[in-house]
């Protein structure tokens, strides 16, 4: 069965830094691109950061651009979230999904639990 | 940026009944569009990928539609375990994606 663990969320104040991680297993975690969403506290999905199976693409939402970087160890299976300068609306349950699909299109089906990061004002 | 819009944001409805749900893009996303299911404290669910095709395990009574800017979902006949948070996502583009707001399907 694909699972994904994230972890390294928790309560830190305005500005600070914090690194997520979303450990996979069960599937070729290699071969998958794989995405961070997060959802602020009673909102809805947001999209935050994307990078390809061998890391050579890197995307980030305008939201979080220049402050976030995405990176992944495909020797570890685990994918990172390194977040800097962050700010209270950045407060959000943050979930790593993979990337599925085919010519049809792309989709997430795997999602982790999520790991919460509020950061106080 | 693409942009996603849902009608309604919420919706009030009875077992058994039938429940539609939009979601408007922007521009046009040919069928790329899909559907999640969340219920509260739960982790986002693939329903539909590509517009209308079923995610394997998703009940029948789930059904997608629509392609360039203007997409449905359909509940055919609500069960009890169906009342949740729906959301729509465009996945045009590889390098970024946009979800809808969100439709509230409630017990009425």
């Amino acid at each position: 069965d694909v699972q994904l663990l994230e972890s390294g969320g928790g309560l830190l104040p305005s500005g600070g830094s914090l690194r997520l991680s979303c450990a996979a297993s069960g599937f070729s975690f290699s071969s998958h691109a794989i995405n961070w969403v997060r959802q602020a506290p009673g909102e809805g999905l947001e999209w935050v950061s994307a990078i390809s199976s061998d890391s050579v693409y890197k995307f980030y939402a305008d939201s979080v651009k220049g402050r976030f970087t995405i990176s992944r160890d495909n020797s570890k299976n685990t994918l990172y979230l390194q977040m800097n300068s962050l700010r209270a609306e950045d407060t959000a349950v943050y979930y790593c999904a993979t990337v599925k699909g085919d010519t049809s299109g792309w989709y997430y089906r795997d999602w982790g639990q999520g790991t919460l990061v509020t950061v106080s004002s | 940026d693409i942009q996603m819009t849902q009608s309604p944001s919420s919706l009030s409805a009875s077992v058994g009944d039938r429940v539609t749900i939009a979601c408007r893009a922007s521009q046009s996303i040919r069928s790329y569009l899909n559907w999640y299911q969340q219920k509260p404290g739960k982790v986002p669910q693939l329903l539909i990928y590509a517009a209308s095709s079923l995610q394997s395990g998703v009940p029948s009574r789930f059904s997608g539609s629509g392609s360039g800017t203007d997409f449905t979902l359909t509940i055919s006949s609500l069960q009890p375990e169906d009342f949740a948070t729906y959301y729509c996502q465009e996945s045009y583009r590889t390098s970024s994606t946009t979800f809808g707001q969100g439709t509230r399907l409630e017990i009425k």
